[in-house]
């Protein structure tokens, strides 16, 4: 595809509900990442993807939330038992490898109220 | 990473160019520096990243002092669709690959 897509644009659910989030990373890139953003706020680190190596979770915020990425590709973030501070726009972003040098291309993100 | 800063908001006119300036004086010698916009409702944009020497690309120009320990971001020619939040961010593999997102600075592109 020509960019990351997310799906969907905008959930609306209630507090005590479980969500998924999905994410489709550019084809080839081996690197996928999720952050969060509340609103006003700056962009929070969630997880990190490379291949086939173990996740990096030290941005999960509770173990309400949890990320898988299947076959090296499309990648889902689950948040259990949704609070009204989890309402935020959760964006995903990919890059061709783990080197650190190259860039993220992020997707245009899911908008999540908590009602 | 090393922390960064940045001002809070700039007005820039239209065709004109736009600096926008970081502080980095605690970066280390294995670190870039990278600069993201976010444009209102849409997801970061990457421009330029760089770790010593200056760099230009399409985009920008990214302006890095000798000692390191700040840099500048050069749009030479702002639009009215670069009004956007710019973020400056120091990075390094040893952080694991994650960027880590400042307050950045507010730019007002004004006709």
């Amino acid at each position: 595809g020509a960019g990351v897509s997310q799906s969907p644009s905008n959930k609306v659910t209630e507090k005590g509900k479980d969500v998924e989030l999905r994410c489709d990373p550019i084809s080839g890139h081996t690197a996928l990442y999720w952050y969060r953003q509340s609103l006003g706020q700056g962009l929070e680190f969630l997880i990190y993807f490379q291949g086939n190596s173990a996740p990096d979770k030290s941005g999960l915020p509770s173990d309400r939330f949890s990320a898988e990425r299947t076959g090296g590709s499309v990648s889902t973030l689950t948040i259990q038992r949704t609070q009204q501070e989890d309402s935020a726009v959760y964006l995903c972003a990919s890059s061709l490898d783990s080197s650190g040098r190259d860039e993220q291309f992020f997707g245009p993100g899911t908008r999540l109220t908590v009602l | 990473d090393a922390k960064t800063t940045q001002p809070t908001s700039m007005d820039c006119a239209e065709g004109r160019a736009a600096n926008l300036p970081c502080n980095h004086s605690t970066i280390s010698g294995n670190e870039y520096v990278y600069w993201y916009r976010q444009i209102h409702s849409q997801g970061p944009q990457y421009i330029i990243h760089g770790l010593k020497n200056n760099e230009t690309n399409e985009m920008a120009s990214l302006i890095i002092t000798e000692d390191r320990k700040s840099s500048t971001l050069i749009l030479p020619h702002a639009t009215l669709r670069d009004t956007a939040v710019y973020y400056c961010i120091v990075r390094s593999k040893a952080a694991g690959n994650k960027l880590t997102f400042g307050g950045g600075t507010r730019v007002l592109v004004k006709p």
